[in-house]
């Protein structure tokens, strides 16, 4: 079944940027989305088609694609950015609903 | 608004079974596929299944296929899973998620709302 791997955490100061990864096989081809789940809630989807910002999310976080891997960026991380990141995509067949095994990120 | 709230969820012994329920408001909900995702105590999420807009194609992850079944009433606007066979792995929290796209379910589109979730515990 298809992966997308994600590192398990990462850490940044405040005000400083956070990247996030996601690389599977699939990513040249098929659109890259990412959430944000804080504890003991819902996921809320922050970036879709790769580099589209909902209605709702702050400018600081941005997506880009390249080759194998979508990237998650946070511009001047704050404080209540401190969540669980999740990529989300699909396979080369488009059949298949894959979420990455998730990115801590830690804002001290 | 869109809401999606899900209820069913408890405390259940390995083997039995268990309907989770999601009362959808806000939206045309037979116009769209639903999807139920689930998330393990301190684990990621996990996709779980889909079923079209009419009900007419269902799809499942490979963990739960032949023991759970998605379906819907549109005429309720309540999206359903019957989970059977349960085992201490399904323990998790169970999230209904609204399709982003056209009705038919399809990998490329995503899920643009979603409840609060509720707790399936498997336990004897």
């Amino acid at each position: 079944s298809y992966e997308l791997t994600q590192p398990p955490s990462v850490s940044v100061s405040p005000g400083q940027t956070a990247r996030i990864t996601c690389s599977g096989d699939a990513m040249p081809e098929k659109y890259a989305y990412w959430y944000q789940q804080k504890s003991g809630q819902a996921p809320v989807l922050v970036i879709y088609e790769d580099t589209k910002r909902p209605s709702g999310t702050p400018e600081r976080f941005s997506g880009s694609s390249s080759g194998t891997m979508a990237t998650l960026t946070i511009s001047g991380a704050q404080v209540e950015d401190e969540a669980d990141y999740y990529c989300y995509s699909t396979d080369s067949s488009g059949n298949d609903w894959v979420f990455g095994g998730g990115t801590k990120v830690t804002v001290l | 608004q869109v809401r999606l709230v899900e209820s069913g969820g408890g405390v259940v012994q390995p083997g039995r079974s268990l309907r989770l329920s999601c009362a959808a408001s806000g939206f045309t909900f037979s116009n769209y596929a639903m999807h139920w995702v689930r998330q393990a105590p301190g684990k990621g999420l996990e996709w779980v299944a889909v079923i079209s807009y009419n009900g007419s194609d269902e799809y499942y992850a490979d963990s739960v296929e032949g023991r759970f079944t998605i379906s819907r009433d549109n005429s309720k606007n309540t999206l359903y899973l019957q989970m059977s066979s349960l085992r201490t792995e399904d323990t998790a929290v169970f999230y209904c998620a609204k399709d982003s796209g056209d009705g038919y379910p399809h990998g490329g589109d995503y899920f643009d709302f979603w409840g609060q979730g509720a707790l399936v515990t498997v336990s004897s």
